[in-house]
């Protein structure tokens, strides 16, 4: 079966300081990838998303990169943070392709505080 | 533009049955799914419905009318865990997912 990991699970970071989230999927090859940041309120906001090593597709311009240096790992980083980068993160997996059917897993989340 | 709309909170009593709305306005339709999500958790799937009409699993089922751009979750015999978050999301034609910002369901003994 399918596992999504996702560390850490919360951090409290000052303002500047550099982010590396981190994000494995085992029992799968080649899944589609996504990081999602959610606010208080909101809905799912898609930050990046990937469809295989080294291809990052980014949907809002904004100071956070992401990368994808192996098929079943993606990273979410910043050199400097804002206070407005605060908020919760999520990985995802999905099958790869396009298809309508094809669920998002979710990884347990990381909780970051900017202060 | 493209948007999911669902009512921000529900109350519903234990043992009832409470019906979640949704009402999208997307680019083209490929699926609409219901997550559910406790307070500090991730979402975790719940339904999946492309063909209009009713899709029923266990206690919850959900329901689409592609034609109203309309679907609803129905949660019958509420149990205090089904408190949660409940996030409406419809594909569009790029198989994009759109997501609405949640229904926060509270159940109350």
């Amino acid at each position: 079966s399918q596992t999504i990991h996702q560390w850490p699970a919360t951090l409290v970071q000052p303002v500047g300081s550099p982010l590396s989230l981190e994000c494995t999927v085992e029992g799968t090859s080649n899944p589609n990838l996504y990081w999602y940041r959610q606010a208080a309120g909101r809905g799912l906001q898609l930050l990046f998303y990937s469809v295989g090593i080294g291809q990052i597709s980014s949907e809002v311009p904004q100071n956070l990169s992401a990368s994808r240096p192996q098929d079943r790992q993606f990273i979410l980083s910043s050199k400097k943070l804002l206070l407005s980068d605060s908020g919760f993160y999520l990985c995802a997996w999905s099958a790869t392709g396009d298809s309508g059917a094809n669920v998002l897993t979710f990884g347990a989340g990381s909780r970051l505080t900017v202060l | 533009g493209q948007n999911i709309d669902q009512p921000t909170e529900m109350t519903a009593t234990e043992g009832a049955i409470v019906q979640i709305n949704c009402t999208y306005q997307t680019s083209g339709f490929n699926g609409l799914f219901w997550y559910q999500q406790h307070a500090g958790e991730a979402p975790t799937f719940l339904s999946y419905n492309v063909l209009d009409g009713l899709e029923e699993k266990g206690r919850f089922s959900s329901f689409l009318s592609r034609s109203k751009g309309y679907s609803y979750l129905l949660l019958k015999e509420l149990q205090m865990k089904d408190s949660a978050s409940y996030l409406c999301a419809v594909k569009n034609s790029n198989y994009q997912l759109i997501w609405g910002a949640g229904t926060k369901l509270i159940i109350k003994p």
